[in-house]
């Protein structure tokens, strides 16, 4: 099956930056997408690999993509900024038509 | 404002049956695929099927959804369903309801508060 991985954990004091990554393969003909989850709450969409995000997310959020891996940067860190993190493509070529990648928890 | 609420979640014996359902307010339901995705106790997120607007296309994971479970929907009453029959241990999670796009492959934008299986 397709797999994404990302760290378990990072680490960020307030006010510096926290960068997240997701390997997987053939990432170069993949969109990635990028999931904030606050504790207690529901997933919320925060962005794509091409930097659309929905309302209401920050342009501290941004992403990018190299080789077999992506990345969610998020600048200038708030308390609010902690959560898990989960980053998304669309794959056919194992068991799940969309794979989530393992999660990262982004501790302020 | 996009609105997705879950319901039918609760306790069920391995082997039963449970039907969720997921009302939605706030977009034109008929234009937008819907999916299922699930999260097991400190868990991360996983993927457990996807509806066309039409229900032309249906896609479960193969892994453990496919042939327990099965996708629908009800244009007329803006609502989506996932019947779960055969359910075991491994089916215990929180079970989210999202509102994709008007084409696949693109993000899950909309996403319910989740309802609770207990097996």
């Amino acid at each position: 099956s397709y797999m994404l991985s990302q760290p378990p954990s990072v680490s960020v004091a307030p006010g510096q930056t926290a960068r997240v990554t997701c390997r997987g393969d053939n990432f170069e003909r993949k969109s990635v997408y990028w999931y904030r989850q606050r504790p207690g709450q529901a997933p919320v969409w925060v962005l794509s690999y091409e930097n659309d995000r929905p309302p209401g997310i920050p342009d501290r959020f941004s992403a990018s993509k190299s080789g077999d891996t992506a990345t969610l940067t998020i600048t200038r860190v708030e308390a609010g900024d902690e959560a898990d993190y989960y980053c998304q493509v669309w794959d056919n070529s194992g068991d799940a038509l969309s794979v989530f990648g393992t999660g990262t928890k982004v501790t302020v | 404002d996009v609105q997705l609420v879950e319901s039918g979640g609760g306790v069920v014996q391995p082997g039963g049956s449970l039907r969720l359902s997921c009302e939605t307010s706030g977009f034109t339901f008929s234009d937008y695929w819907m999916s299922w995705v699930r999260q097991a106790p400190g868990k991360g997120l996983e993927w457990v099927a996807n509806i066309r607007n039409d229900e032309r296309e249906k896609y479960y994971h193969r892994g453990f959804a496919q042939g327990r479970f099965t996708i629908s929907r009800d244009n007329a009453k803006s609502s989506l369903f996932l019947q779960m029959n055969g359910v075991r241990g491994d089916d215990t999670a929180v079970y989210f309801c999202t509102r994709d796009q008007r084409s696949i492959g693109l993000p899950h934008a909309f996403w319910g508060q989740g309802t609770l299986v207990t097996v």
